[in-house]
Protein backbone atom coordinates (compact mmCIF):
# COMPACT_ATOMS: atom_id res chain seq x y z
CA UNK A 1 0.00 0.00 0.00
CA UNK A 2 1.14 3.19 -1.00
CA UNK A 3 0.98 6.70 1.57
CA UNK A 4 1.80 10.08 2.08
CA UNK A 5 2.77 12.55 5.22
CA UNK A 6 2.75 15.55 4.92
CA UNK A 7 4.59 17.89 7.33
CA UNK A 8 3.22 21.12 8.25
CA UNK A 9 -0.87 21.65 7.81
CA UNK A 10 -0.09 25.49 7.64
CA UNK A 11 3.18 26.80 6.57
CA UNK A 12 3.80 30.86 6.68
CA UNK A 13 5.99 32.65 4.68
CA UNK A 14 6.74 36.32 3.45
CA UNK A 15 6.43 37.41 -0.17
CA UNK A 16 9.99 36.87 -1.79
CA UNK A 17 11.15 34.49 0.54
CA UNK A 18 11.63 30.58 -0.14
CA UNK A 19 8.76 27.99 -0.13
CA UNK A 20 9.04 24.84 1.09
CA UNK A 21 6.35 22.29 1.58
CA UNK A 22 7.48 19.07 2.55
CA UNK A 23 6.80 15.46 1.56
CA UNK A 24 7.55 12.19 2.05
CA UNK A 25 6.10 8.77 0.68
CA UNK A 26 5.77 5.19 1.39
CA UNK A 27 5.41 2.50 -1.30
CA UNK A 28 6.48 -1.10 -2.06
CA UNK A 29 7.05 -0.56 -5.60
CA UNK A 30 8.65 2.65 -7.41
CA UNK A 31 5.94 5.36 -6.99
CA UNK A 32 4.53 7.80 -9.49
CA UNK A 33 4.28 11.28 -7.20
CA UNK A 34 2.40 13.96 -7.87
CA UNK A 35 1.77 18.27 -6.50
CA UNK A 36 -1.36 19.61 -6.73
CA UNK A 37 -2.36 23.01 -5.64
CA UNK A 38 -5.90 24.24 -4.85
CA UNK A 39 -7.14 27.52 -4.66
CA UNK A 40 -10.45 28.39 -2.25
CA UNK A 41 -13.68 26.83 -3.39
CA UNK A 42 -11.72 25.28 -6.92
CA UNK A 43 -11.03 21.69 -8.07
CA UNK A 44 -7.34 20.80 -7.81
CA UNK A 45 -4.54 21.53 -10.47
CA UNK A 46 -1.63 19.58 -11.53
CA UNK A 47 1.52 21.33 -10.21
CA UNK A 48 4.06 18.94 -11.56
CA UNK A 49 4.74 15.07 -11.64
CA UNK A 50 7.61 12.30 -10.89
CA UNK A 51 7.22 9.76 -13.62
CA UNK A 52 10.78 7.99 -12.81
CA UNK A 53 12.29 10.12 -15.42
CA UNK A 54 14.21 13.07 -14.25
CA UNK A 55 14.73 13.21 -10.02
CA UNK A 56 14.48 16.95 -10.33
CA UNK A 57 10.95 17.92 -11.75
CA UNK A 58 9.86 21.48 -12.70
CA UNK A 59 6.35 22.62 -12.86
CA UNK A 60 3.97 25.72 -13.45
CA UNK A 61 4.14 28.72 -11.94
CA UNK A 62 7.99 28.66 -10.61
CA UNK A 63 7.43 25.15 -8.32
CA UNK A 64 10.11 22.36 -8.69
CA UNK A 65 10.21 19.03 -6.80
CA UNK A 66 13.14 17.08 -6.26
CA UNK A 67 12.73 12.89 -5.88
CA UNK A 68 15.14 11.56 -3.19
CA UNK A 69 14.57 8.22 -3.06
CA UNK A 70 17.22 7.28 0.01
CA UNK A 71 14.86 9.70 1.66
CA UNK A 72 11.80 8.82 0.29
CA UNK A 73 10.94 12.17 -0.22
CA UNK A 74 9.34 14.84 -2.75
CA UNK A 75 9.40 18.01 -1.68
CA UNK A 76 7.89 21.65 -3.37
CA UNK A 77 9.87 24.46 -3.37
CA UNK A 78 9.42 27.56 -5.40
CA UNK A 79 12.43 30.19 -4.80
CA UNK A 80 10.64 33.37 -4.41
CA UNK A 81 7.18 32.96 -2.60
CA UNK A 82 4.09 35.38 -4.54
CA UNK A 83 0.57 36.69 -2.99
CA UNK A 84 -0.70 34.79 -5.51
CA UNK A 85 0.65 31.50 -4.54
CA UNK A 86 -1.40 30.93 -1.06
CA UNK A 87 -3.56 28.04 -1.59
CA UNK A 88 -3.56 24.25 -0.48
CA UNK A 89 -0.74 22.11 -1.47
CA UNK A 90 -1.51 18.16 -2.03
CA UNK A 91 0.92 15.60 -2.26
CA UNK A 92 -0.01 12.41 -3.50
CA UNK A 93 1.36 8.95 -4.89
CA UNK A 94 -0.05 6.56 -7.02
CA UNK A 95 2.15 3.54 -7.83
CA UNK A 96 2.03 -0.77 -9.53
CA UNK A 97 -0.03 0.81 -12.35
CA UNK A 98 -2.82 1.45 -10.71
CA UNK A 99 -3.93 5.28 -10.97
CA UNK A 100 -5.67 5.52 -7.56
CA UNK A 101 -4.02 8.57 -6.36
CA UNK A 102 -3.40 8.54 -2.61
CA UNK A 103 -3.11 11.93 -0.98
CA UNK A 104 -1.81 13.58 1.73
CA UNK A 105 -3.20 15.53 4.49
CA UNK A 106 -2.49 18.83 2.64
CA UNK A 107 -0.69 22.24 3.43
CA UNK A 108 -2.33 25.26 3.65
CA UNK A 109 0.88 28.09 2.26
CA UNK A 110 0.03 31.31 3.72
CA UNK A 111 1.76 34.60 2.42
CA UNK A 112 2.44 37.28 3.99
CA UNK A 113 3.49 41.20 2.33
CA UNK B 1 -10.66 25.15 -16.69
CA UNK B 2 -9.81 21.74 -16.52
CA UNK B 3 -11.98 20.81 -19.34
CA UNK B 4 -14.08 18.55 -16.79
CA UNK B 5 -17.56 19.48 -15.85
CA UNK B 6 -19.48 19.06 -12.83
CA UNK B 7 -22.77 19.31 -11.76
CA UNK B 8 -24.35 20.20 -10.02
CA UNK B 9 -22.18 23.18 -8.00
CA UNK B 10 -23.94 22.65 -4.50
CA UNK B 11 -26.86 20.73 -3.07
CA UNK B 12 -28.35 20.66 0.06
CA UNK B 13 -30.69 17.90 1.07
CA UNK B 14 -32.18 15.56 4.26
CA UNK B 15 -30.99 12.68 5.36
CA UNK B 16 -32.32 9.23 4.13
CA UNK B 17 -32.32 11.11 0.77
CA UNK B 18 -30.76 10.18 -2.55
CA UNK B 19 -28.72 12.57 -5.01
CA UNK B 20 -27.28 11.57 -8.44
CA UNK B 21 -24.04 13.68 -9.12
CA UNK B 22 -22.89 13.85 -12.29
CA UNK B 23 -19.57 14.19 -14.10
CA UNK B 24 -18.06 14.97 -18.14
CA UNK B 25 -14.42 14.14 -18.31
CA UNK B 26 -12.16 15.97 -20.81
CA UNK B 27 -12.46 15.31 -24.64
CA UNK B 28 -10.59 12.13 -25.25
CA UNK B 29 -10.41 10.96 -21.97
CA UNK B 30 -11.53 7.36 -21.11
CA UNK B 31 -10.49 7.31 -17.22
CA UNK B 32 -13.07 9.03 -14.55
CA UNK B 33 -12.26 9.31 -10.84
CA UNK B 34 -14.32 10.27 -8.16
CA UNK B 35 -13.19 10.88 -4.73
CA UNK B 36 -14.73 12.46 -1.41
CA UNK B 37 -12.95 15.70 0.17
CA UNK B 38 -14.12 15.92 3.84
CA UNK B 39 -12.50 17.79 7.15
CA UNK B 40 -11.97 14.79 8.86
CA UNK B 41 -11.01 12.44 6.05
CA UNK B 42 -9.07 14.70 3.38
CA UNK B 43 -9.47 13.66 -0.45
CA UNK B 44 -10.05 9.82 -0.55
CA UNK B 45 -10.05 7.80 -3.83
CA UNK B 46 -13.59 6.38 -4.21
CA UNK B 47 -13.78 4.78 -7.84
CA UNK B 48 -12.20 4.45 -10.75
CA UNK B 49 -13.77 3.86 -14.27
CA UNK B 50 -12.56 3.08 -17.46
CA UNK B 51 -13.98 3.20 -20.95
CA UNK B 52 -17.22 2.08 -19.50
CA UNK B 53 -15.84 -0.37 -16.87
CA UNK B 54 -15.05 -0.48 -13.46
CA UNK B 55 -11.41 -0.64 -12.51
CA UNK B 56 -10.43 0.04 -9.15
CA UNK B 57 -13.21 1.00 -5.79
CA UNK B 58 -11.63 2.62 -2.83
CA UNK B 59 -13.10 3.52 0.27
CA UNK B 60 -16.55 3.67 -1.13
CA UNK B 61 -19.48 3.07 0.55
CA UNK B 62 -22.30 0.11 -0.43
CA UNK B 63 -24.88 3.23 -0.15
CA UNK B 64 -22.54 4.62 -2.81
CA UNK B 65 -22.65 3.35 -6.41
CA UNK B 66 -21.22 5.01 -9.83
CA UNK B 67 -21.33 4.02 -13.21
CA UNK B 68 -19.43 5.31 -16.52
CA UNK B 69 -22.55 5.22 -19.82
CA UNK B 70 -21.46 5.31 -23.15
CA UNK B 71 -20.47 8.96 -23.85
CA UNK B 72 -17.92 8.42 -20.81
CA UNK B 73 -20.08 10.78 -18.42
CA UNK B 74 -20.28 9.26 -15.02
CA UNK B 75 -22.75 9.50 -12.37
CA UNK B 76 -21.80 8.92 -8.49
CA UNK B 77 -25.10 8.03 -6.46
CA UNK B 78 -25.84 8.49 -3.04
CA UNK B 79 -28.50 6.85 -1.63
CA UNK B 80 -29.68 6.85 2.32
CA UNK B 81 -27.10 9.51 3.61
CA UNK B 82 -26.01 10.90 6.83
CA UNK B 83 -24.82 13.83 7.84
CA UNK B 84 -21.44 12.59 7.24
CA UNK B 85 -21.73 12.53 3.96
CA UNK B 86 -21.50 15.79 3.85
CA UNK B 87 -18.22 16.78 1.53
CA UNK B 88 -16.72 18.10 -1.75
CA UNK B 89 -17.03 15.38 -4.38
CA UNK B 90 -14.58 15.76 -7.11
CA UNK B 91 -14.42 14.24 -10.75
CA UNK B 92 -11.39 13.46 -12.18
CA UNK B 93 -10.23 12.22 -15.70
CA UNK B 94 -7.05 10.74 -17.73
CA UNK B 95 -6.52 10.00 -21.32
CA UNK B 96 -5.40 6.19 -20.32
CA UNK B 97 -5.65 3.72 -17.22
CA UNK B 98 -1.77 3.86 -16.70
CA UNK B 99 -0.13 4.82 -13.70
CA UNK B 100 1.86 8.00 -14.58
CA UNK B 101 -0.90 9.76 -16.70
CA UNK B 102 -2.11 13.45 -15.07
CA UNK B 103 -5.80 13.27 -13.23
CA UNK B 104 -7.35 16.80 -14.28
CA UNK B 105 -9.88 17.68 -11.58
CA UNK B 106 -13.41 19.00 -11.85
CA UNK B 107 -14.47 22.14 -9.62
CA UNK B 108 -16.37 19.48 -7.35
CA UNK B 109 -19.76 19.02 -6.13
CA UNK B 110 -20.63 20.40 -2.77
CA UNK B 111 -22.69 18.31 -0.75
CA UNK B 112 -24.79 19.27 2.25
CA UNK B 113 -26.88 16.97 4.07
CA UNK B 114 -28.80 18.55 6.75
Amino acid sequence: AQSVTQLGSHVSVSEGALVLLRCNYSSSVPPYLFWYVQYPNQGLQLLLKYTSAATLVKGINGFEAEFKKSETSFHLTKPSAHMSDAAEYFCAVSAGGFQKLVFGTGTRLLVSP
Amino acid sequence: DSGVTQTPKHLITATGQRVTLRCSPRSGDLSVYWYQQSLDQGLQFLIHYYNGEERAKGNILERFSAQQFPDLHSELNLSSLELGDSALYFCASSVDKGGTDTQYFGPGTRLTVL
